[in-house]
């Protein structure tokens, strides 16, 4: 079983500062999506990332990943309440089957 | 253009009753999948649908969970008899096209529902 563990689990953290999560596995991925899915909905893909020391950035959302492709991490700058959600990390390992991470629960205190 | 629709939202059922949800994909998405999300941690594939065809259902409990799209539109997923550990959510989502190995594209993003709350008492 491919395992994507993600930290920290749970952050809770003020508005207006920065916070980084964490993706990892023991396998390469051969691309890997970050997702964010709010109370009650389905989640919303926000970046794909394919090549190893690939940098993508949302506005406030900066994404990396490493350059073995076995880890991806993602930093929010000044964070906002609209920030608030369960990130979900999810990977391919050579076939179009995504394999998620556990998540993250971030919440953004004003 | 209207999203992935998912009914029932919510559901409560005893133990050993049945139940089933409801999956209308993004008109024109040829692939079709099913997920389950127990509270706490990432969804997980059941069943992966191309048109009306399984594709993948490796880690769909068949003694009691079972899923069709007979017309390559809409699907729906059936358990019974349920057990306390079924309750989750069911997320559904569909994607334009299969990917099989090519790299993320905007032809196979996959695009979620809403979901389905089961509570099984």
């Amino acid at each position: 079983t491919q395992l994507l563990e993600q930290s920290p689990q749970f952050l809770s953290i003020q508005e207006g500062e920065n916070l980084t999560v964490y993706c990892n596995s023991s396998s390469v991925f051969s691309s890997l999506q970050w997702y964010r899915q709010e109370p009650g909905e389905g989640p919303v893909l926000l970046v794909t990332v394919v090549t190893g020391g690939e940098v993508k950035k949302l506005k406030r959302l900066t994404f990396q990943f490493g350059d073995a492709r076995k880890d991806s991490s993602l930093h929010i700058t000044a964070a906002q309440p609209g920030d608030t959600g369960l990130y979900l990390c999810a990977g391919s390992f050579g076939n179009e089957k995504l394999t998620f991470g556990t998540g993250t629960r971030l919440t953004i205190i004003p | 253009e209207a999203g992935v629709a998912q009914s029932p939202r919510y559901k409560i059922i005893e133990k050993r009753q049945s139940v089933a949800f409801w999956c209308n994909p993004i008109s024109g998405h040829a692939t079709l999948y099913w997920y389950q999300q127990i509270l706490g941690q990432g969804p997980k594939l059941l069943i992966q649908f191309q048109n009306n065809g399984v594709v993948d259902d490796s880690q769909l409990p068949k003694d009691r969970f079972s899923a069709e799209r007979l017309k390559g539109v809409d699907s729906t997923l059936k358990i019974q008899p349920a057990k306390l550990e079924d309750s989750a959510v069911y997320l559904c989502a569909s994607s334009l096209v299969l990917s099989w190995g090519r790299p993320v594209g905007a032809k196979n993003i996959q695009y979620f529902g809403a979901g389905t709350r089961l509570s099984v008492l």
